[in-house]
C-alpha cells in the first residue's frame, strides 16, 4: 500500500527557510491531493496547504504570504518551503494523501532555534 | 474559518463499555467531517470520513454520526488498546481546512 516519509533538517534556525520532502512510495502522485499537516507541542493540529498532482496549490491563508508547496512527479515527490520562521513554527510535520487525509507520514520534528 | 469544539477534554471508561465523543462545527458543514485516532509517538490515522462511513480496515466497532453542526464518533466495546487522542477535522468551508482540540480517551 502507499506510504510516505518526510525528510530534512530537523533544526532551523530563525528567519531562516524551513525546507521538507515527502517521499510517496507503493503508489503514484498521479490523481490525488497532497498535504503538509503540523502539530504543535500542544498537539493542536493545523492543515498548512496541499498540491495537487496538476501542480494546483492551496494555502492556509495564515501561512500563505511565506508558504511554497511543489511537486516532482518524476521523484514521487512533493515538498514544503516556510520561509521566515520563529519559534512558533516549531512542530512535527507531517505529509498526507487526499482530502480525507489518508495515510499520513510517521512525522519530522522541526525545531525552529538559534 | 469553521471552528471544531470537542467534548469531553477527557474520558475514562471501563473496557467493554461504549464511549460517544462529541465534536460540535460552528457552522454548518453537511457532512464534510472526518474523525482521526492519534497514538502515542504515532501520526493520526483516518477512521472516519463523510461523517459515518468507516476508513478501509477500520473494525465495525468506530462508527460516526452526525450532520450540519453536531457529531459523535462511538466507540463500543472498549478495549485497552483504544486508549488515543481522537481529533475530528472538517473539509466544508475551506481555505483552511480545521481540527478540533482532540479529546482523550482512556480505558482503565
Amino acid at each position: 500500500q502507499v506510504q510516505l516519509q518526510e525528510s530534512g533538517p530537523g533544526l532551523v534556525k530563525p528567519s531562516e527557510t524551513l525546507s521538507l520532502t515527502c517521499t510517496v512510495s507503493g503508489g503514484s502522485i498521479s490523481g490525488y491531493y497532497w498535504n503538509w499537516i503540523r502539530q504543535f507541542p500542544g498537539k493542536r493540529l493545523e492543515w498548512i496547504g496541499y498540491v495537487y498532482y496538476t501542480g494546483t496549490t492551496n494555502y492556509n491563508p495564515s501561512l500563505k504570504s511565506r508558504l511554497t508547496i511543489s511537486l516532482d512527479i518524476s521523484r514521487n515527490q512533493f515538498s514544503l518551503k516556510l520561509r521566515s520562521v520563529t519559534a512558533a513554527d516549531t512542530a512535527v510535520y507531517y505529509c498526507a494523501r487526499d482530502f480525507w487525509f489518508d495515510p499520513w507520514g510517521q512525522g519530522t520534528l522541526v525545531t525552529v532555534s538559534s | 474559518e469553521i471552528v471544531l469544539r470537542q467534548s469531553p477534554a477527557t474520558l475514562s471508561l471501563s473496557p467493554g463499555e461504549t464511549a460517544t465523543l462529541s465534536c460540535r462545527a460552528s457552522q454548518s458543514v453537511s457532512t464534510d467531517l472526518a474523525w482521526y485516532q492519534q497514538k502515542p509517538g504515532q501520526a493520526p490515522r483516518l477512521l472516519i470520513y463523510d461523517a459515518s462511513s468507516r476508513a478501509t480496515g477500520v473494525p465495525a466497532k468506530f462508527s460516526g454520526r452526525g450532520s450540519g453542526t453536531d457529531f459523535a464518533l462511538i466507540i463500543s466495546s472498549l478495549e485497552p488498546e483504544d486508549s488515543a487522542v481522537y481529533y475530528c477535522h472538517q473539509r466544508s468551508n475551506w481555505p483552511p481546512y480545521t481540527f478540533g482540540q482532540g479529546t482523550k480517551l482512556e480505558i482503565k
